[in-house]
């Protein structure tokens, strides 16, 4: 069974400051990873796709990388802002075929002015 | 962009009534999945489907059902209703299961 697991579980930094989320998961044979960020109450929004070929991903001032093998990402952020305060959420999809996404535990980040 | 439209938002249910929750996802897209995230939790896989047929089950109870229709949105039915399935319902869509996943806003049930 596919277990992920995110460190940090809480993060408190100050602006402007440069930071790294971690998502680790046990079972290696994965078919992509997606990065999401929630804010209270609301919905799911999809940071980055990492597909098992892939090493890494960059959207702005996001960069998500891949280590497949040792059944790690992490998401790196840079140059927070107190905009980024929410929760980071890692989920991994299996190979095989199946369509399930298994999320982590999440990561609360807040950035403080 | 169109994104992931899920109704209603909120609506409370008592116990042993029957609530049903509707997904319209991205225009083009051919897989919608369904998910539950309990209060402080990770969301919880349910059920997805590919064009219109079930292509994968989770932890779903057999007290919920769900379908895609022709025009591929798809309903949650939920019967039954105990305390314990007040959560936040996602759904979801993605084109190929293999692509980036879009989530709606969720549909929060409270059962009383």
């Amino acid at each position: 069974k596919q277990e992920v697991t995110q460190i940090p579980a809480a993060l408190s930094v100050p602006e402007g400051e440069n930071l790294v989320l971690n998502c680790s998961f046990t079972d290696s044979a994965i078919y992509n990873l997606q990065w999401f960020r929630q804010d209270p109450g609301k919905g799911l929004t999809s940071l980055l796709l990492i597909q098992s070929s892939q090493r890494e991903q960059t959207s702005g001032r996001l960069n998500a990388s891949l280590d497949k093998s040792s059944g790690r990402s992490t998401l790196y952020i840079a140059a927070s802002q107190p905009g980024d305060s929410a929760t980071y959420l890692c989920a991994v999809r299996l190979g095989g075929g199946g369509n399930k996404l298994t999320f982590g535990t999440g990561t609360q980040l807040k950035v403080e002015l | 962009a169109a994104g992931v439209i899920q109704s209603p938002r909120h609506l409370i249910k008592e116990k042993r009534e029957t609530a049903t929750l509707k997904c319209y996802p991205i225009p083009r897209h051919d897989t919608v999945y369904w998910y539950q995230q309990g209060p402080g939790q990770d969301p919880q896989f349910l059920i997805s489907f590919y064009e219109k047929m079930q292509s994968d089950k989770g932890s779903i109870p057999d007290r919920f059902s769900a379908q895609q229709f022709s025009d591929y949105h798809s309903e949650l039915n939920m019967s039954s209703l105990e305390l314990g399935d007040s959560a936040l319902y996602f759904c979801a869509s993605s084109w190929g299961g293999g692509n980036t996943i879009y989530f709606g806003e969720g549909s929060w049930l409270t059962v009383v």
